[in-house]
């Protein structure tokens, strides 16, 4: 079986400070993660991928995650934070090309 | 390249009711899946599609059905409608065949409200 918890329902940073999002998982077998950004109203869109190539993966939008197989974590980071980055932030794990179980997600505040 | 679409983005029905909702994947996709997104719940996986072959389901009531067609576009239906049925019902595509792991294409959802 596998799982994602997110830690931190809501994070709110300042515009500039840098942005951490927490995800570990669990799963039984090596896992393809991912993290997408939902917009109020819309559908989830791809932010970034592991699919057990470099660790460190780089996506849209200046964010960037680390695969950390000794921790089961993969946290999403940026340096610096924009207004538009505000939003719901989801982490889901994938070992069955059908199914991707999801955190319960976090959402980012940025204050001016 | 045209997107997830899906139909209808906003719908209200009563208790009892039943609803059919649909989805047309990016062209070349040939899996489908579909998502309840609700605030209490999150994201709950309903179930998958491959090749008009449902390959994975959720823990869904019987209520909750979908199918393919040849064109690879997907139906869901939820029938008896309960109050609880109420959410943002999301469908994905995605490239991924056997056991590789695509990336989820998701469309802008269905809203679902059940008075």
């Amino acid at each position: 079986a596998q799982s994602v918890t997110q830690l931190g329902s809501h994070v709110s940073v300042s515009e500039g400070a840098l942005v951490l999002l927490r995800c570990n998982y669990s799963s039984s077998v090596p896992p393809y993660l991912f993290w997408y950004v939902q917009y109020p109203n819309q559908g989830l869109q791809l932010l970034l991928k592991y699919t057990s190539a470099a660790t460190l993966v780089k996506g849209i939008n200046g964010f960037e995650a680390e695969f950390k197989k000794s921790e089961t974590s993969f946290h999403l980071t940026k340096p610096s934070a924009h207004m538009s980055d505000a939003a719901e932030y989801f982490c889901a794990v994938n070992t069955n090309a059908g199914k991707s179980t999801f955190g319960d997600g976090t959402t980012l505040t940025v204050k001016p | 390249k045209a997107g997830v679409t899906q139909t209808p983005r906003y719908l209200i029905k009563t208790r009892g009711q039943q609803v059919t909702l649909s989805c047309s994947p990016i062209s070349g996709h040939r899996s489908v899946s579909w998502y309840q997104q609700t605030p209490g719940q999150g994201l709950q996986f309903l179930f998958e599609y491959f090749s008009e072959t449902q390959r994975n389901k959720g823990n869904f009531p019987g209520r909750f059905s979908g199918r393919q067609f040849s064109n690879s576009r997907s139906e869901m239906n939820v029938s008896t409608l309960e109050l609880g049925d109420s959410a943002l019902y999301l469908c994905a595509s995605s490239t991924s065949s056997g056991g590789v792991a695509g990336e989820l294409f998701f469309g802008e959802g269905s809203r679902l409200t059940v008075l």
